[in-house]
C-alpha cells in the first residue's frame, strides 16, 4: 500500500503557481520523497526527489517539512501542458530492491 | 534508444488467448520494472529485474503471468489464457540510478474481449 496521502484533484489557473501537497507521516529515516507525473496516455515521468532539504530543478521545486511528515511540490508557473496526475511516493534511496509504490495521486487541472 | 520503447502500443485479445508484451529499456539500464495500471488507478508493481535476474515477482497476480529478460536487455511479459480482468495498461520502466528516477515507456494497452 502507498504510504502517502494526496488530495484526489486540484485546479490551478494558467500562469499561477501550482502547490501540490502530500502527507507521509510514517516516512522512515532512510526514505526519500519522489514525485512523478502522468500525462494522459503516457507513462509516468520522473519530476524530482528529496530527503530532507528543499530541492529545485528545471521542472519543479520540492519543499519538505522539517519533521519530514509532509511535502509540497511546486510548479512555479503552471501551463496547460502541466495538466496530469501527480504521484507522491516515499521509498528508500536504493530502490532497486524496493519498487516504487504508486497511490492514486492528485489530478491537477490547469485552466486557461 | 532515447527512451523506453514498448510494443505493441495496443493489443486486443480474445479471452483465453496468450499474449506477449515487449519492452526495450534504455541501453545500459540495469534495472527493469513491469507495472499494471487499471483505468483510474495508479500503476501497480508486477515484477523487477536486475540485468537478467528476476529479483522480485511478488506483484504478478497469478501463475498465468510470466516475465523474462534473458540477455539483460529486452524484456517480455507474457500472459497466458487471458481473462477480462487482465485488461489494463502494462507499463515498463528502466533505471540506471535512482538519482534520475525511473524512465517509463508509454505502455501497452491490453483489452481482453
Amino acid at each position: 500500500d502507498a504510504k502517502t496521502t494526496q488530495p484526489p484533484s486540484m485546479d490551478c489557473a494558467e500562469g499561477r503557481a501550482a502547490n501540490l501537497p502530500c502527507n507521509h507521516s510514517t516516512i522512515s529515516g532512510n526514505e526519500y520523497v519522489y514525485w512523478y507525473r502522468q500525462i494522459h496516455s503516457q507513462g509516468p515521468q520522473y519530476i524530482i526527489h528529496g530527503l530532507k532539504n528543499n530541492e529545485t530543478n528545471e521542472m519543479a521545486s520540492l519543499i519538505i517539512t522539517e519533521d519530514r511528515k509532509s511535502s509540497t511540490l511546486i510548479l512555479p508557473h503552471a501551463t496547460l501542458r502541466d495538466t496530469a496526475v501527480y504521484y507522491c511516493i516515499v521509498s528508500p534511496r536504493n530502490s532497486g530492491n524496493t519498487p516504487l509504490v504508486f497511490g492514486k495521486g492528485t489530478r491537477l487541472s490547469v485552466i486557461a | 534508444g532515447a527512451g523506453v520503447s514498448q510494443s505493441p502500443r495496443y493489443k486486443v485479445a480474445k479471452r483465453g488467448q496468450d499474449v506477449a508484451l515487449r519492452c526495450d529499456p534504455i541501453s545500459g539500464h540495469v534495472s527493469l520494472f513491469w507495472y499494471q495500471q487499471a483505468l483510474g488507478q495508479g500503476p501497480e508493481f508486477l515484477t523487477y529485474f536486475q540485468n537478467e535476474a528476476q529479483l522480485d515477482k511478488s506483484g504478478l497476480p497469478s501463475d498465468r503471468f510470466f516475465a523474462e529478460r534473458p540477455e539483460g536487455s529486452v524484456s517480455t511479459l507474457k500472459i497466458q489464457r487471458t481473462q477480462q480482468e487482465d485488461s489494463a495498461v502494462y507499463l515498463c520502466a528502466s533505471s540506471l540510478d535512482l538519482d534520475y528516477g525511473y524512465t517509463f515507456g508509454s505502455g501497452t494497452r491490453l483489452t481482453v474481449v
